[in-house]
């Protein structure tokens, strides 16, 4: 159980163009998704925090109306990554938390998006 | 001062080694430990958590936490060239509405 996906695995798109990643639990229904950012040989910095029904919590240096989040329901949350420059090509993460169910905050990864902006 | 601290590494032992992964931490609020692995280009995956103080013991894997050091470890027996990989630590503090905060990670490199 306690399995999360990611769509697409990976994604080379042109400078200026949006790009869209989707997040699924595919067995739990998570109460919160989380967007991990992820550059090479550095720890996940997360991005936001969302829960599903409402808006999505930036971290600080996030621009939220670049990456937008949307979590429409408790088992899918999509990242758009919107005008994409070469800067932002990374290793995107997200992970499902089911506050229900975990006591001690474990959270479900995926198994990540690698975009690539040329 | 970071509130986790982890050295990136990269850590290189000979199979059938010993290894020992550390952190420490700040935040004394911390409650839930838990150690995740991470293969290259694949997201964290969980290998073990701990709650409060003590030792925990999985297989070939231990993870001790002592609080009043503010000091966890993780500690791979018999290690094998497949536990080649990025280990995470990760904490939060007790409750359902703390978001784990995660060290950098220690790259280890396990040869034949």
């Amino acid at each position: 159980g306690a399995v999360v996906s990611q769509h697409p695995s990976w994604v080379i798109c042109k400078s200026g163009t949006s790009v869209k990643i989707e997040c699924r639990s595919l067995d739990f229904q998570a109460t919160t998704m989380f967007w991990y950012r992820q550059f090479p040989k550095q720890s996940l910095m997360l991005m936001a925090t969302s829960n599903e029904g409402s808006k999505a919590t930036y971290e600080q240096g996030v621009e939220k109306d670049k990456f937008l989040i949307n979590h429409a329901s408790l088992t899918l949350s999509t990242l758009t990554v919107t005008s994409a420059h070469p800067e932002d090509s990374s290793f995107y993460i997200c992970s499902a938390w089911d506050r229900l169910k975990s006591s001690y905050n474990e959270q479900f990864f995926g198994p990540g998006t690698r975009l690539t902006v040329l | 001062q970071k509130e986790v601290e982890q050295d990136p590494g990269p850590l290189s032992v000979p199979e059938g080694a010993i290894v020992s992964l550390n952190c420490t931490y700040s935040n004394s609020a911390f409650q839930y430990f838990m150690w995740y692995r991470q293969y290259s280009r694949k997201g964290p995956e969980l290998l073990m958590y701990t709650y409060s103080s003590g030792n925990k013991e999985d297989g070939r894997f231990t993870a001790q936490v002592d609080k009043s050091s503010k000091y966890i470890s993780l500690f791979i027996r018999d290690s094998q060239p497949s536990d080649s990989a990025t280990y995470l630590c990760a904490m939060s503090a007790a409750g359902g509405s703390y978001i784990p905060t995660f060290g950098r990670g220690t790259s280890l490199i396990v040869h034949p």
